[in-house]
This record gives C-alpha cells, sequence and structure tokens, in this order.
C-alpha cells in the first residue's frame, strides 16, 4: 500500500511558483528520509529531478534548472518539491519516492500540474 | 550514452507468464543496481523489483512476492524479469531503470528505458 500522501491535483500561471507536497505516515518521520522527485509526461518515461535530505545533502537531476528544488517541513512530516517561474512545460505528473525501508522503495500516487 | 531498451511484453491472460528483458548500455553494467518500475493505465508510479550489481541481492514488492523474480545477466548486459501467474493487476507498462552511481550517496533512478507493456486479459 501507499504510504507516501500526495494531493491529486495543482495548478498554477506561467511564471508563478508551485508548491508540491509528499505527506509521510506518522510512523515515519520525514527527517530520516532522503526524498527523491520525479516527474512523468504521457509517454514518456519518467524523469529525475532532485533529492532532498536537507540543506547541505540534495542533489539535482542532470540537466534539472534550478527552478526546481526541494525542500521539508518537519511539523507536517512532508517533503516539498517548489517550482519557480513556472513554464508550460512544467505540466506534467508529479511523483516523490522514497525507501521506508532498505528493501523496498515506495512512490507517492502523484501531483498532476496544470499549468493555467 | 546511456540507453536502456525493454522487451518481452505483450498480451498474456491472466494466470499465464512472460519475461521482459532490458538491454544496457553506454555504462558498465554490473557496476550499478537495476530496478523495474511499473504505471498501470491511468495510476502512478509502482516500485517492483530490485537487483544488486552482482544479482546477489534480490528485492520485490509485496505485490509481485512470489510470483516475479528480477535476475539479470551481467555477460550480456541484460535484465531481466520473470512474471508468472499473471493477474490483471499487473497490466502496465514497465519500466527498467538504473540506480544512480554509489559516489551520490543517493538512491534515485537516474536513467529509464522507454517501457514496454503488458497486459493481463483474457
Amino acid at each position: 500500500q501507499r504510504v507516501l500522501t500526495q494531493p491529486p491535483s495543482s495548478s498554477a500561471s506561467p511564471g508563478e511558483s508551485a508548491r508540491l507536497t509528499c505527506t509521510l505516515p506518522s510512523d515515519i518521520n520525514v527527517d530520516g528520509y532522503k526524498m527523491y522527485w520525479y516527474q512523468k509526461k504521457a509517454g514518456s518515461p519518467p524523469r529525475f529531478l532532485l533529492y532532498y535530505y536537507s540543506d547541505s545533502d540534495k542533489g539535482q537531476g542532470s540537466g534539472v534548472p534550478s527552478r526546481f528544488s526541494g525542500s521539508k517541513d518537519a511539523s507536517a512530516n512532508t517533503g516539498i518539491l517548489l517550482i519557480s517561474g513556472l513554464q508550460s512545460e512544467d505540466e506534467a505528473d508529479y511523483y516523490c519516492m522514497i525507501w521506508p525501508t532498505n528493501t523496498h522503495a515506495v512512490f507517492g500516487g502523484g501531483t498532476k500540474l496544470t499549468v493555467l | 550514452e546511456v540507453q536502456l531498451v525493454e522487451s518481452g511484453g505483450g498480451l498474456v491472460q491472466p494466470g499465464g507468464s512472460l519475461r521482459l528483458s532490458c538491454a544496457a548500455s553506454g555504462f558498465t553494467f554490473s557496476s550499478f543496481e537495476m530496478n523495474w518500475v511499473r504505471q498501470a493505465p491511468g495510476k502512478g508510479l509502482e516500485w517492483v523489483s530490485y537487483i544488486s550489481g552482482s544479482g546477489f541481492t534480490i528485492w520485490h514488492a509485496e505485490s509481485v512476492k512470489g510470483r516475479f523474480t528480477i535476475s539479470r545477466d551481467n555477460a550480456k548486459n541484460s535484465l531481466y524479469l520473470q512474471m508468472n501467474s499473471l493477474r490483471d493487476e499487473d497490466t502496465a507498462v514497465y519500466y527498467c531503470a538504473r540506480e544512480a552511481p554509489h559516489a551520490t550517496g543517493a538512491d534515485y533512478f537516474d536513467y529509464w528505458g522507454q517501457g514496454t507493456l503488458v497486459t493481463v486479459s483474457s
């Protein structure tokens, strides 16, 4: 079963910022995990965007613009993907992923981002 | 250039079997951990299986454990997924995905194939 909760949809206008969230269940502390983010467009394989653990441990995918960034809100047990300066090409599905155990990876349900 | 090319998908009846392959090129295949990830029609991504570079360590999602087996042939630069006792809910596009180099200190999937469609239906 999925343990990561993502809002099914989100929307914002070009040039604005989109804040996509990924909430972990209460028995999994977001501070203890690297959170990975992927972008998925119809007809294409997923694309790795970035991972975020802390400000000193994070990484950007190859060729991914710096307007994609990650963070955490520990009070909400949530990982965040922030996309600033939205462009029409950012319209896609976005998935978070963690390895809640050493032997299993789990994706969130995905958020469909619409650029208005 | 890193390339991953899946093959072997198709239409199979419930209870049947299928073997997916993923041909890798452009990197030292044996040095990288590999995974299978699937996406059912209209659904999200689901991690399926993992295999270490040597092939000695494998993990499967609970949804496929006991029915699917991941394997690799490093001499042939190939990854496999043997799928038995297939169910309707296994219908999906199956992607092979390479894990990032150990030097990154992170376990993300940095390269993906284009996927192969498996349809389980009578």
